[in-house]
């Protein structure tokens, strides 16, 4: 069975900082992993994908990177602003189907003045 | 504007009273997903769909059903409803050349079954 662990829980830094999440996988079978945000009473929305062929992606102040020898994930958000308090999640597709998309617990983070 | 629109939005229900929350995406996306979002357990997939007419169970389909007669919805049936299915809910779709691609995310329908 495919399971993400997401580490920490929850973070808390003042704003400037660079920041890491970290994602971990069991399944080495992946077909790509995505980063998701959450806001509060809202839906998901995605932040970046991975495919299993690439190491990294990146996008603005936001850097991803796979390394799927180590079942592992990072998210990397450089210079952080009290607009990115948010939850993060990331997900693993694939495994036993194509279709399956299995969700860490995500990291909760919060971003003060 | 390219979206996922889910309804309702919000819906107290009572156990065993059938109801149907409806799916609904303009992108021509042939994959589309359901999930229950629930305290301490995460964001869990019930089912998915590659395409029209095909489906499959994600890891918690008991109790719930789904149809995918047409490209852009992905009704969510659930036939007898439980105080356990109390829940958030979310659609997805995305495109899916081999695999689900990025994820565009509904707003979510947030279920209370007494």
């Amino acid at each position: 069975k495919q399971e993400v662990t997401q580490i920490p829980a929850a973070l808390s830094v003042p704003e400037g900082e660079n920041l890491v999440l970290n994602c971990s996988f069991t399944d080495s079978a992946i077909y790509n992993l995505q980063w998701f945000r959450q806001d509060p009473g809202k839906g998901l929305t995605s932040l970046l994908l991975i495919q299993s062929s690439q190491r990294e992606q990146t996008s603005g102040r936001l850097n991803a990177s796979l390394d799927k020898s180590s079942g592992r994930s990072t998210l990397y958000i450089a210079a952080s602003q009290p607009g990115d308090s948010a939850t993060y999640l990331c997900a693993q597709t694939g495994g036993t189907s194509y279709g399956k998309l299995t969700f860490g617990q995500g990291t909760i983070l919060t971003v003060h003045p | 504007e390219a979206q996922v629109t889910q309804n309702p939005r919000y819906l107290i229900t009572v156990t065993g009273k059938k109801l149907t929350v409806t799916c609904s995406q303009n992108m021509n996306h042939e994959y589309m997903s359901w999930y229950r979002q629930d305290p301490g357990l995460g964001l869990r997939q019930i089912y998915y769909s590659m395409n029209v007419e095909v489906t499959d169970k994600g890891d918690v389909p008991e109790g719930y059903k789904v149809s995918r007669k047409e490209k852009r919805n992905f009704p969510l049936i659930l036939e007898s409803p439980s105080p356990n299915q109390t829940s958030l809910y979310f659609c997805a779709s995305s495109f899916a050349g081999g695999a689900p691609d990025t994820q565009y995310f509904g707003p979510g329908t947030r279920l209370t079954v007494l």
